[in-house]
């Protein structure tokens, strides 16, 4: 099973700045990497695919990067809407594994 | 629109089976394109992917949980189900289906979600 860490487990952040929010894969995962979003007592809403590539209507100051076993999720200007728990996943190998999330809070 | 909802029983008993079924609305269970999925979250904690059921009936099963899970399908119905069996009280979560693209095999699709206790 591929592990997926994430980190820091939690983030701190003044509305307007930027975040950077890092997941390491236990092995290479290509650029099979999706990002999520989750607020409390909602599903998780698909953010990022293929590493880099928005999911319909999330917004350009959501960034993915990355590729093997290094990747970045980047908000470039935390809005309210923004502040969250975050998980990534990669589905190159099965089973298909998640990170244990970062918790975007308000600082 | 695709939506998914989840149904089954809210408690279950230690060592008994745990069966949650997702009813598919907007879509058909069908479609090849996508994988048919069982994901659950322990409260306050991260998802874990149960196993995924191809339209066809294929199937792949966490092997953490392979020896108790079954994952089927009832196309006539535009059902999946799973079946999870001696449970613990690791177990209580809240269990979501989920409909994943095969190909890039992120869900793209929630249900809303059940929790399940473990509890005598």
């Amino acid at each position: 099973e591929i592990v997926m860490t994430q980190s820091p487990a939690t983030l701190s952040v003044s509305p307007g700045e930027r975040a950077t929010l890092s997941c390491r894969a236990s092995q290479s995962v290509r650029s099979n990497l999706a990002w999520y979003q989750q607020k409390p007592g909602q599903t998780p809403r698909l953010l990022i695919y293929g590493a880099s590539t928005r999911a319909t209507g999330i917004p350009d100051r959501l960034s993915g990067s990355g590729s093997g076993t290094e990747f970045t999720l980047t908000i470039s200007s935390l809005q309210s809407e923004d502040f969250a728990v975050y998980y990534c996943q990669q589905y190159n190998n099965w089973p298909w594994t998640f990170g244990q999330g970062t918790k975007v809070e308000i600082k | 629109q695709v939506q998914l909802q989840e149904s089954g029983p809210g408690l279950v008993k230690p060592s008994q089976t745990l069966s949650l079924t997702c009813t598919v609305s907007g879509g058909s269970i069908s479609s090849d394109s996508y994988y048919w999925s069982w994901i659950r979250q322990p409260a306050g904690k991260g998802l874990e992917w149960i196993g995924r059921i191809y339209s066809s009936g294929s199937n792949n099963y966490n092997p953490s949980l392979k020896s108790r899970l079954t994952i089927s399908v009832d196309a006539s119905k535009n059902q999946f189900s799973l079946k999870l069996s001696s449970v613990t009280a690791a177990d209580t979560a809240m269990y979501y289906c989920a409909r994943a693209d095969a190909v890039f095999g992120v869900v793209v699709t929630w249900g809303q979600g059940t929790l399940v206790t473990v509890s005598s």
